[in-house]
């Protein structure tokens, strides 16, 4: 079965400093990975999403995320966090062969301490 | 920049209540997911559409949930009756099947008390 993991419930980090959040996945196909952001109350928004090629995605709002096979790891990171950063972080996972459905992990809350 | 239309954004029912949720893709995205996320969860697929066509209900739980998109654009995802468990944001997205069949965009989400 598809599953998505992100082991960290909540990271709290202070302004500036850098940021890497988990993502592991367990798919049977060849995946098509995407991390979203989510503010309270809000709909997702796509960040960054890799399906082939270069493993070293870059996104928006200056977030970056590396694709790999061989840990089944996506992690996002971001250089300097900022206090608008704070929200919560969704890594999903999709494939062609079930259908572009998207499983997603349990989230990762982010807080930003200044 | 076009976007997925939602409402309401916000709906308090009684259990046993009907109570129903409209989506309007982007246009011209063929496909249509709902989505439920219960609070400190991720999202989880209940229904995908393809145009009008269902491919994909195999999490909705048919006995009191049912979803429609009678002319592949707009859709009404309906609960009836509604339980205390149904408690949860219930969002939209869609996707283009030409442009990029993956990317999903999602809409601002109903948020669902149940009482």
């Amino acid at each position: 079965a598809q599953s998505v993991t992100q082991p960290d419930i909540h990271i709290t980090v202070s302004e500036g400093a850098s940021l890497e959040l988990r993502c592991n996945y367990s798919y049977g196909a060849t995946p098509y990975l995407f991390w979203y952001v989510q503010s309270p109350g809000q709909g997702l928004q796509l960040l960054l999403k890799y399906f082939s090629g270069d493993t070293l995605v870059q996104g928006i709002k200056g977030f970056e995320a590396e694709f790999k096979r061989s840990q089944s790891s996506f992690n996002l990171r971001k250089p300097s966090v900022h206090w608008s950063d704070a929200a919560e972080y969704f890594c999903a996972v999709g494939a062609r062969e079930y259908g572009n459905k998207l499983v997603f992990g349990a989230g990762t809350i982010l807080r930003v301490k200044s | 920049e076009a976007e997925v239309a939602q409402s309401p954004r916000y709906k308090i029912t009684e259990k046993s209540q009907a109570v129903a949720f409209w989506c309007d893709p982007i246009s011209g995205h063929a496909t249509l997911y709902w989505y439920r996320q219960i609070l400190g969860q991720g999202p989880e697929l209940l229904v995908q559409f393809q145009d009008e066509s269902v491919v994909d209900d195999s999490q909705l739980p048919k006995d009191r949930f049912s979803a429609e998109r009678l002319k592949g654009v707009d859709s009404t995802l309906k609960i009836q009756p509604a339980e205390l468990g149904d408690s949860a944001m219930y969002l939209c997205a869609s996707s283009s099947t030409r442009d990029n069949p993956y990317e999903q965009y999602f809409g601002p989400g109903t948020r669902l008390t149940v009482t």
